[in-house]
């Protein structure tokens, strides 16, 4: 069964500084699509970025980059210089097939000033 | 990027009545449109898979005659809360599934619907 795993319920940063969330997944796929979300307390979920597993360059998109280790199925979120808008709750997400996704748990997120 | 609303924002109904939640997807076309529902602080649970044209795929343990689902038209899907009851009280989210033609598969989301039954 494909599985989601983020470790870290809850982090915090100061501002300016940066900081690494950490997913795990498993599956027997060989080509997919990995995703980070972010939920503010707004509660709107918005797609933060996206990595091919076939591509072996990382994503990147502005402040965020993901750290994509294939064979050892790590998918991390690195935010640098964060900002207070950063605060979120933020889920990285893998597809089950038939275009759903299955979400981790999330990682509430605490930009402190 | 793509924009899904969701409608209404917030809602509040007696126990017993129905509740109808609408999901638009706004500059693209949805195929297949998806229904979450989220506790605080908990993460997304996927009820169902709303395809337009036919009929929807529940995941176990969700009730279809509770939560009827339509998906009309390739931009519209609706999520009726039927008999409502408090324990339906809850945060809904809907989704819409975008494809291109360079294979790019992606997840937007709507805002969400907080519904609170009484």
């Amino acid at each position: 069964a494909q599985t989601v795993t983020q470790s870290q319920p809850e982090m915090s940063v100061q501002e300016a500084e940066t900081v690494t969330l950490s997913c795990t997944y498993d599956t027997s796929e060989s080509n997919y699509y990995l995703f980070w979300y972010k939920q503010p307390p707004s509660r709107q979920m918005i797609l933060v970025i996206r990595q091919e597993a076939y591509k072996q360059q990382n994503a990147t998109e502005n402040r965020f980059s993901v750290n994509f280790q294939k064979a050892a199925k790590s998918f991390s979120l690195k935010i640098s210089d964060s900002q207070l808008g950063d605060t979120a709750m933020y889920f990285c997400a893998f597809p089950a097939g038939g275009g759903k996704l299955i979400f981790g748990q999330g990682t509430e997120l605490s930009v402190k000033p | 990027g793509a924009v899904v609303s969701q409608h209404p924002s917030w809602v509040i109904c007696k126990s017993g009545t129905s509740v109808k939640i609408e999901c638009r997807s706004l500059d693209f076309q949805a195929t297949t449109m998806f229904w979450y529902r989220q506790f605080p602080k908990q993460s997304l649970m996927l009820m169902a898979t709303s395809n337009e044209g036919s009929k929807a795929t529940y995941e176990q343990g969700v009730e279809k005659d509770k939560f009827l689902i339509n998906h009309a038209s390739l931009t519209l899907s609706t999520l009726t809360v039927t008999s409502a009851h408090p324990e339906d009280s809850s945060f809904y989210i809907c989704s819409a599934r975008s494809l291109l033609a360079d294979g790019t598969d992606t997840q937007y989301f709507g805002p969400g619907t907080r519904l609170t039954v009484l």
